[in-house]
């Protein structure tokens, strides 16, 4: 299967500031990909799904002015968390489709915001 | 109703033993059915894919998809204790946007 890298994979940073998460795929390149947040003992929940090249669409509920993605090449996207707080703290994966809803995850990122 | 169900357990079996993992679904649109595999703090991996109902077979793992009760399961023979983790399923309808809906995982545990 394709690799994804994600970076960091653990962040803690103070409430109010923001936080960048990275997603790469390093042996392919994909037009779409998703990201996901994954409260504990709970289930991946999509936030958005965007195109390499075009804004994302993001899944209801979901703030679109706090959660920024960026979906800058066909390798790279990125996730800023605006403004972090508390109830931000969570499990975030990104993936790359791989066609045929085929799914390649990142290994997530832990955001703890304090 | 939740359009995925799946009893997050946990579920605890010795070494060997046959390891049943079941989900079911709202949607009858979904015609997609994938079964993930979770290490703890690590991303999903892909585990096993089919496609409408029928059985899929990988070495020791088996999917079953049963469109007409709307249950897929996942079947380990000879379990191991490196199957030890959270096994989510995961559906799709044919929609084309590839979203894919999720249980919650059941955490499994293999103990020597």
């Amino acid at each position: 299967g394709a690799v994804v890298s994600q970076h960091p994979s653990r962040v803690i940073c103070k409430s109010g500031t923001s936080v960048k998460i990275e997603c790469r795929s390093l042996d392919f390149q994909a037009t779409t990909m998703f990201w996901y947040r994954q409260f504990p003992k709970q289930s991946l929940m999509l936030m958005a799904t965007s195109n390499e090249g075009s804004k994302a669409t993001y899944e209801q509920g979901v703030e679109k002015d706090k959660f920024l993605i960026n979906h800058a090449s066909l390798t790279l996207s990125t996730l800023t968390v605006t403004s972090a707080h508390p109830e931000d703290s969570s499990f975030y994966i990104c993936s790359y489709s791989g066609g045929s809803y085929e799914q390649y995850f990142g290994p997530g990122t832990r955001l703890t915001v304090t | 109703q939740k359009e995925v169900e799946q009893d997050p357990g946990p579920l605890s079996v010795p070494e060997g033993a046959i390891v049943s993992l079941n989900c079911t679904y709202s949607n009858s649109a979904f015609q997609y059915f994938m079964w993930y595999r979770q290490y703890s703090r690590k991303g999903p991996e892909l585990l096993m894919y089919t496609y409408s109902s029928g059985n899929k077979e990988d070495g020791r793992f088996t999917a079953q998809v049963d469109k007409s009760s709307k249950y897929i399961s996942l079947f380990i023979r000879d379990s191991q204790p490196s199957d030890s983790a959270t096994y989510l399923c995961a559906t799709a309808t044919q929609g084309g946007s590839e979203k894919l809906v999720f249980g919650k995982g059941t955490k499994l545990t293999v103990n020597p």
